[in-house]
C-alpha cells in the first residue's frame, strides 16, 4: 500500500518567517503534486512535479522532489496571511490519486 | 466557468435514511472520484469511475454506491447512512485518470458536510 507522510501535522508561525513542510513515502512515486486547501473549499492544485530532483518555484513557495522520488518538500519564504490552508501531498497511483495527511498552517500578521 | 458542483453543501440527517449527495461538472472530465476527509486522516478515497457505467471501489467503499449514467453526473448514495458517515464529502474530477507520468489537475467541488444522527 503506497502511503504519504506529511509533517509537521500543524505549523503556526509569524509573518514573515519561513518555513518547509515535508512529504514523505517508502514507495516511489513517478509524480507528485502539492494542493492547498482554505476553509470551505475544496483543494487547489498548486503544482505538479515530475522529475527526481526537480525544482520548482512559484513566487515565495519552492517544490522540490526527492531525487528517489519517494518525497518532497514545500518550501514558503516570508509567510504571508494569506498563505494560511491546509496543504496537501498527492501522488499518482494505478488510477487513483494518494493523499498526504496534511500539514495545516497557521500565518499570523 | 469550469467547476465541479456538489449538493447539498450542508446536510442533517438520521442514522438509516437513505441519502444522494450529487456531483456534476461542466468539463467534459473523464475522471471522477469521491473522497471523504476527516480530521488526522486527510482525504481518503470512496470510489472512482474512469468514464461512463465504469466504477470502482477506493480505500473507503463500505457504506457507499455511486453511479456514473452520464459523463458529467456522479452522484454517491448513502443507503443507510451511520454515524461513522459524519464527514466532510469532495467530488473531484480530471480530464484522464492518474497514471504513471501523466497525472492530470484534480478540480474539487466545495464539499458536502453530512452529520448522522
Amino acid at each position: 500500500t503506497q502511503l504519504l507522510e506529511q509533517s509537521p501535522q500543524f505549523l503556526s508561525i509569524q509573518e514573515g518567517e519561513n518555513l518547509t513542510v515535508y512529504c514523505n513515502s517508502s514507495s516511489v512515486f513517478s509524480s507528485l503534486q502539492w494542493y492547498r486547501q482554505e476553509p470551505g473549499e475544496g483543494p487547489v492544485l498548486l503544482v505538479t512535479v515530475v522529475t527526481g530532483g526537480e525544482v520548482k518555484k512559484l513566487k515565495r513557495l519552492t517544490f522540490q522532489f526527492g531525487d528517489a522520488r519517494k518525497d518532497s518538500s514545500l518550501h514558503i519564504t516570508a509567510a504571508q496571511p494569506g498563505d494560511t490552508g491546509l496543504y496537501l501531498c498527492a501522488g499518482a497511483g494505478t488510477y487513483k490519486y494518494i493523499f498526504g495527511t496534511g500539514t495545516r498552517l497557521k500565518v499570523l500578521a | 466557468e469550469a467547476q465541479v458542483t456538489q449538493n447539498p453543501r450542508y446536510l442533517i440527517t438520521v442514522t438509516g435514511k437513505k441519502l444522494t449527495v450529487t456531483c456534476s461538472q461542466n468539463m467534459n472530465h473523464e475522471y471522477m472520484s469521491w473522497y471523504r476527509q476527516d480530521p488526522g486522516l486527510g482525504l481518503r478515497q470512496i470510489y472512482y469511475s474512469m468514464n461512463v457505467e465504469v466504477t470502482d471501489k477506493g480505500d473507503v467503499p463500505e457504506g457507499y454506491k455511486v453511479s456514473r449514467k452520464e459523463k458529467r453526473n456522479f452522484p454517491l448514495i448513502l443507503e443507510s447512512p451511520s454515524p461513522n458517515q459524519t464527514s466532510l464529502y469532495f467530488c473531484a474530477s480530471s480530464l484522464w485518470p492518474p497514471r504513471d507520468l501523466n497525472t492530470g489537475e484534480l478540480f474539487f467541488g466545495e464539499g458536502s458536510r453530512l452529520t448522522v444522527l
